[in-house]
């Protein structure tokens, strides 16, 4: 089965500073991997996504993500952050094959302090 | 364009209430999910179909049930609430098969069982 870890649960960052919150996979065979934002109050929204091709994907917003396959990780990076940036964020896999699930990491929140 | 569509968007139950929650999507997408999110949890996957007329248990299953009668539509229902079913459940879909794609997510149903 696969999973999905955030290790950094909650993130506190002054504006301006470097973000990168990391996401650890486990499945063996080909995935998609996202970043989905849940602004306060709101649904899920998709940042960015890896299907196939270069690792080092743009999103919006600035934000970016690089697959790195030996290491299973997906790891979400910003130069620099804003205070409009306080979110949750969460990493998800989705096999490319069979019946298609996508699982969700449990979430980082991030709270950027103006 | 709606999109991803939740009714209702906030609900009161007593314990040992039913109720159905109704999902809409309007993109002709195959893949329907319910996913409940709980603080430091995640989203974790309910049930989901993967077509119409079809069903599948996810992670938490328990007191659920599901039916995708038409394929824009994908209902939850809860036959006797607990307040262990207190949290936000969130609908998202998906285009069929194997393409590579991302999911969509409706705005969210907050329950409250007391």
């Amino acid at each position: 089965a696969q999973s999905v870890s955030q290790h950094n649960h909650h993130v506190i960052l002054s504006e301006a500073a470097s973000l990168e919150l990391g996401c650890n996979y486990s499945y063996g065979g080909t995935v998609n991997l996202f970043w989905y934002v849940q602004y306060p109050g709101q649904h899920l929204q998709l940042l960015l996504k890896y299907f196939s091709g270069d690792p080092l994907v743009k999103g919006i917003k600035g934000f970016e993500a690089e697959f790195i396959k030996s290491k299973f990780s997906f790891n979400l990076r910003k130069p620099s952050v804003q205070w409009s940036d306080t979110a949750e964020y969460f990493c998800a896999v989705k096999n490319s094959g069979g019946y298609q699930k996508v699982t969700f990491g449990t979430g980082t929140k991030l709270q950027v302090i103006p | 364009n709606a999109g991803v569509t939740q009714t209702p968007k906030f609900r009161v139950l007593k314990t040992g209430q039913s109720m159905t929650l109704l999902c809409a999507q309007d993109m002709n997408h195959e893949y329907m999910y319910w996913y409940r999110q709980d603080p430091g949890m995640g989203l974790r996957l309910i049930h989901y179909s993967v077509g119409e007329g079809t069903t599948a248990k996810g992670e938490v299953p328990d007191g659920y049930n599901v039916s995708r009668l038409k394929k824009q539509n994908f209902l939850l229902g809860l036959e006797s609430a607990a307040p262990s079913q207190t949290s936000v459940y969130f609908c998202a879909s998906t285009e069929s098969g194997f393409r590579n794609t991302e999911a969509f997510f409706g705005q969210g149903t907050r329950l409250t069982v007391v």
